[in-house]
């Protein structure tokens, strides 16, 4: 079976553009979760959907939105990029909304000119 | 709030030698779960182990161990026999359900390098 999969696995933007990163969950899993992981820390929960419902957000601004869809696969989308968003950026799925095992899928890297 | 603490930046352990990566909690929540990851310098993040807060035992899965002690906050990962393939960046994690949702919260992580 498949893990989760996330594309693109790089991406270069400028400044003031917008960006959308894909996630699958693993197949049979509900939950999605996005984390952003800048260079040297630990990764920062921004989204969970769950039945394609938001059911939790992080500490990160309105430019930064996710969407699931009926297949259980996500959508992060970041307007207005900074620089400060060249990160790493994580999906993670469980089977259900309450985490007992997350699986993670190889991330995005962005990079911000 | 909920936090981890991992006190190591950075451990060094010889080959087939056992190491023990410290991680301390905080949390005023009497469930809550535990959680060990893996990422190797490719990025993703592999998950290790779980503890319960309920489990009566220790969690075990295959060379790798959690030495939870409940009393002490603490939840440290046991990795025996170490392996060249070892080597890489371990984050410590907890289960956080403040301010809605189910995520994690993890720490600031221990790079492991195993030596020949």
């Amino acid at each position: 079976d498949a893990g989760v999969t996330q594309s693109p696995t790089h991406l270069i933007k400028t400044r003031g553009q917008h960006v959308t990163l894909r996630c699958s969950p693993i197949s049979g899993h509900k939950s999605v979760s996005w984390y952003q992981q800048v260079l040297g820390q630990g990764p920062q929960f921004i989204f969970q959907y769950y039945e394609k419902e938001e059911r939790g957000r992080g500490n990160f601004p309105d430019r930064f939105s996710a969407r699931q869809f009926p297949n259980y696969s996500s959508e992060l989308n970041v307007n207005a990029l900074l620089l400060g968003d060249s990160a790493l950026y994580l999906c993670a799925s469980s089977l259900a909304a309450g985490l007992v095992e997350a699986f993670f899928g190889q991330g995005t890297r962005l990079t911000v000119v | 709030a909920q936090k981890i603490t991992q006190t190591q930046p950075g451990m060094f352990v010889q080959e087939k030698e056992a190491v023990t990566l410290d991680c301390t909690y905080d949390t005023s929540d009497p469930s809550y779960g535990l959680f060990w990851y893996k990422q190797p310098s490719s990025g993703e993040m592999i998950f290790l182990i779980y503890q319960g807060s309920y489990d009566q035992q220790n969690a075990t899965e295959g060379r790798y161990s959690l030495n939870f002690q409940k009393a002490r906050k603490s939840a440290n990962l046991v990795i025996s026999a170490s392996q060249l393939g070892d080597s890489a960046m371990y984050f410590c994690a907890m289960r956080d359900v403040t301010g809605g949702g189910n995520k994690l919260t993890f720490g600031t992580g221990t790079q492991l390098k195993v030596e020949l």
